[in-house]
């Protein structure tokens, strides 16, 4: 069965320096797609990065990468240069390409708190 | 601007009531979610439809049902609510098809059952 693990509760992070969100998953597919959202306390779900199973190269989205390792079945979420406005949850999900309606699996998130 | 609404941010309602909750996309998406955030627990999937009048159990059903009449909206609803029902909802909507493709979510309903 499909299973998304982040087991870092909460982190805290200096400003202006670099984070790493940990996430592992567990698939039997071949084919999957990995996605992070951040949460602020507002509510809303913000979509920040996207990977594929078969892409080669590392998904990077601005002050956002995501360290695919494959052979591990970890995606983590590095953001470089925190800002107070980082401050947020983050959720890593999953989706097997061939599940119907494309249904995500979601972790049970991160909170991170970015300190000035 | 894609946009997912839910009819409310806050709702409170007393057990035993009847309770819908709304979802519309304005983004002609064919797949819709309704989810439930509890801390520690992540978001869960309720249900999710990908056509109109089709719909398919997620992982936690029980005590909910929904309903799709048109491609815009899915409706989330509580027969009977009931206290552990209290939680946070949230809708979303992608298109069908590859993968990579996101989805959109709604700014999430916060509902409470005394």
């Amino acid at each position: 069965a499909q299973k998304i693990t982040q087991t870092q509760p909460g982190m805290f992070v200096q400003e202006k320096e670099a984070v790493t969100l940990d996430c592992t998953y567990d698939t039997s597919d071949q084919s999957y797609g990995l996605f992070w959202y951040k949460q602020p306390s507002s509510g809303e779900m913000i979509f920040l990065i996207y990977q594929g199973s078969y892409d080669e190269q590392n998904a990077t989205e601005g002050r956002y990468s995501l360290n695919f390792q494959k052979a591990r079945k970890s995606a983590n979420l590095v953001i470089s240069a925190s800002q107070l406005g980082d401050s947020a949850m983050y959720f890593c999900a999953m989706r097997e390409v061939y599940n119907q309606g494309g249904k995500l699996i979601f972790g049970q998130g991160t909170e991170l708190s970015v300190k000035p | 601007d894609v946009k997912v609404t839910q009819s409310s941010r806050y709702l409170v309602k007393r057990t035993g009531e009847k309770v819908f909750l709304e979802c519309v996309q304005d983004m002609d998406h064919e797949n819709m979610f309704w989810y439930r955030q509890d801390p520690g627990l992540g978001l869960r999937l309720i249900y999710f439809s990908y056509d109109v009048k089709m719909k398919e159990k997620g992982d936690i059903p029980e005590g909910y049902s929904v309903s799709r009449e048109k491609k815009e909206r899915f409706s989330l609803i509580l027969e009977s609510a009931s206290t552990n029902q209290t939680s946070m909802y949230l809708c979303a909507s992608n298109l069908a098809g590859p993968n990579y493709n996101e989805q959109f979510f709604g700014p999430g309903t916060r509902l409470t059952v005394l």
